[in-house]
């Protein structure tokens, strides 16, 4: 157990709706990074908060976005979502925001768009 | 641009010592080398991450040659629970330190 949580586990949605992925970072970790998993693409770096602040910005989409609050939990908005946007999405988080801080990922949620 | 360089897949027999290589040849002096493993559909979980010397914790060791261009993970006594795709990743601080997982190598362990 990493002491990272997300929330849902399992999510099957249809396509063009919205739906909201949360993280609970472990105690103390300042730090939230989203990836995405997905058969042909492998593990992608979406976005980094540090408290509450937006970090760095990987390949993510115009119709997703993220959040950190203040109690450092985040959520990941995907929207308008089509049938590729059906993948693992991970949750990680660290003390720090440097390159010396290693990462802990959570169990991710299970996105199914049909 | 393709950070690290890893065989697609492995064997490695129970009991024995696992070796695994990675190429990372343009690194930069400050930029870690890590390691992560993932089992299935898990969550990458972490293993041990280096950026001069060579590193030992309870899990694994990791060599990080001289001119740091390569280096080794090792799991000295493999069992089957060690089968899973590991991540050989250089992290790249000049943009934002976050992860560039590669297609990493998938290690068997073979009873």
């Amino acid at each position: 157990d990493s002491g990272v949580t997300q929330t849902p586990k399992h999510l099957i949605t249809a396509t063009g709706q919205r739906v909201t992925l949360r993280c609970s970072p472990r105690s103390g970790d300042l730090s939230v990074y989203w990836y995405q998993q997905s058969l042909d693409q492998g593990l992608q770096f979406l976005i980094q908060y540090y408290n509450g602040e937006e970090r760095a910005k990987g390949n993510i989409l115009e119709r997703f976005s993220a959040q950190q609050f203040p109690d450092l939990h985040s959520e990941l908005n995907l929207s308008s979502l089509e049938l590729g946007d059906s993948a693992l999405y991970f949750c990680a988080s660290s003390a720090g925001g440097g390159s010396s801080s290693e990462q802990y990922f959570g169990p991710g949620t299970r996105l199914t768009v049909t | 641009d393709a950070k690290t360089t890893q065989p697609t897949s492995m064997d490695c027999a129970e009991g024995r010592a696992a070796n695994l290589p990675c190429n990372h040849s343009t690194i930069s002096g400050n930029e870690y080398v890590y390691w992560y493993r993932q089992i299935h559909s898990q969550g990458p979980q972490y293993i041990i991450h280096g950026l001069k010397n060579n590193e030992t914790n309870e899990m694994a060791s990791l060599i990080i040659t001289e001119d740091r261009k390569s280096s080794t993970l090792i799991l000295p006594h493999a069992t089957l629970r060690d089968t899973a795709v590991y991540y050989c990743i250089v992290r790249v601080e000049s943009t934002g330190n976050q992860f560039y997982f590669g297609t990493g190598t998938s290690l068997t362990v073979i009873p």
